[in-house]
């Protein structure tokens, strides 16, 4: 089975710019979540979605967003850019759903942004 | 969540087994042990999880102390490319609530 892929994996945009980033989970997961990693925060929880509906949120400002499509493909998207949203933004999706099925997080590659 | 500590560092030589200890002192009956481990600027990899009993899969044991306030990931028999910061997180197992709370880690360097 193919393992959660994230496009583009590198990215260079200027402050006050937007980006769009991509998740496409495994195939049959339907939860999608997104984490920020940066050096002096480290992992950090942005967002999940599940049936297309975000579930849970994390502790960052409204210029980070998301939303998730009726195949479970998700994307985030991160408005008016920082010095300070540069970091590694990772993926990772999980099957939920079933009863009694592992709700295990794998991650994806993640999208390497830097924000000049 | 349950918080957990671990050591900043540790190394062991290639062959030998790591054992990597977490400490979880306020963990809940419900929540899981779960452990990560990322190799530098990759995606966290999924490694193991249990509960109370230990476990047991291709890449690493799992022994949880019998009152479940620590546990130690072992990695029987190390090389090079287990290299990496190694996550040990608690959690509820349930759909509504799947966010993971990261630590600092511990970096294992594994030496030749």
């Amino acid at each position: 089975k193919a393992g959660v892929t994230q496009t583009p994996r590198y990215l260079i945009k200027t402050r006050g710019q937007q980006v769009t980033l991509s998740c496409s989970p495994i195939s049959g997961h339907r939860s999608v979540s997104w984490y920020q990693q940066t050096p002096g925060q480290g992992l950090q929880f942005l967002f999940e979605y599940f049936s297309e509906t975000q579930r849970n949120k994390g502790n960052f400002p409204g210029r980070f967003s998301g939303r998730q499509f009726s195949n479970s493909r998700s994307e985030m998207n991160v408005s008016t850019l920082e010095l300070g949203d540069s970091a590694l933004y990772l993926c990772a999706s999980s099957p939920l759903g079933l009863a009694g099925s592992t709700d295990t997080q794998y991650f994806g590659p993640g999208t390497r942004l830097t924000v000049l | 969540d349950a918080k957990t500590t671990q050591p900043p560092s540790m190394d062991c030589a290639e062959g030998r087994a790591a054992n990597l200890p977490c400490n979880h002192s306020t963990i809940s009956g419900n929540e899981y042990v779960y452990w990560y481990r990322q190799i530098h600027s990759q995606g966290p990899q999924y490694i193991i999880h249990g509960l109370k009993n230990n476990e047991t899969n291709e890449m690493a044991s799992l022994i949880i102390t019998e009152d479940r306030k620590s546990s130690t990931l072992i990695l029987p028999h190390a090389t090079l490319r287990d290299t990496a910061v190694y996550y040990c997180i608690v959690r509820v197992r349930t759909g509504a609530n799947s966010k993971l709370t990261f630590g600092k880690g511990i970096t294992l360097s594994v030496r030749p």
